[in-house]
């Protein structure tokens, strides 16, 4: 079965200081992995899939296969940045997601 | 037109009421789900309805009953639910196609059950 892991529960940086929210996960196949957005009472929102390879907003992640992890990242963070941040995945032909557990992004003034 | 509407945005509801939340969308995907999402956790599959035949699920409670009536609505009909099963609704659809699927989520229902 597959599984998404997000170590960092809360996470807070300054504005303009670089982010980087971490994302592994196990799935013996060859998987397809997401981000989702999620500001305060707002719908989730698809930020970024890795097979598009383009930078949203600003944020950009890579599949690391060999680390099988999928950090997001964003060199310059700004106040409206701050959401929770989902890691997702879909295995195989699967239509549906498994989510991570989500971290909660606060960049500071 | 790229959204999931969902209806109500929030519910109200006794253990012993009867209801529906409702999705609709109009992107003519063919996949539709139902996501269960409490306060600060992440989303929850439910069900997974792939061309109007329910393809998946996720062991749910029988109060909890799903609805395809066509390709654009998706239904989800609570009967006798306990406080614990208060939470967001979340309903999503998506193309069915494995190299170009997006899963685009609604707003979500707010349910709380007294």
């Amino acid at each position: 079965a597959q599984r998404v892991t997000q170590p960092e529960k809360l996470l807070s940086v300054f504005k303009g200081a670089p982010v980087e929210l971490k994302c592994n996960y196990s799935y013996s196949g060859s998987p397809e992995l997401f981000w989702y957005v999620q500001y305060s009472r707002q719908r989730l929102q698809l930020l970024l899939r890795h097979i598009s390879r383009e930078s949203i907003k600003g944020f950009t992640a890579d599949l690391n296969k060999g680390e099988t992890s999928f950090h997001l990242k964003k060199p310059f963070a700004q106040e409206e940045d701050s959401a929770m941040y989902y890691c997702a995945l879909r295995a195989g032909s699967a239509r549906q997601l498994t989510f991570g557990s989500g971290t909660q992004l606060t960049v500071l003034p | 037109d790229t959204e999931v509407t969902q209806t109500p945005k929030h519910l109200v509801m006794g253990m012993t009421n009867k209801k529906s939340l409702k999705c609709e969308q109009h992107m003519g995907h063919r996949a539709m789900y139902w996501y269960k999402q409490k306060a600060k956790k992440p989303p929850e599959l439910m069900f997974v309805y792939s061309y109007e035949k329910l393809s998946i699920n996720e062991s749910v409670p029988s109060r909890f009953s799903p609805e395809c009536p066509n390709s654009s609505l998706l239904n989800l009909h609570l009967h006798a639910l306990q406080p614990e099963d208060s939470a967001l609704y979340l309903c999503a659809s998506s193309q069915e196609r494995t190299d170009r699927d997006t899963i685009y989520f609604g707003e979500g229902s707010w349910l709380t059950v007294v």
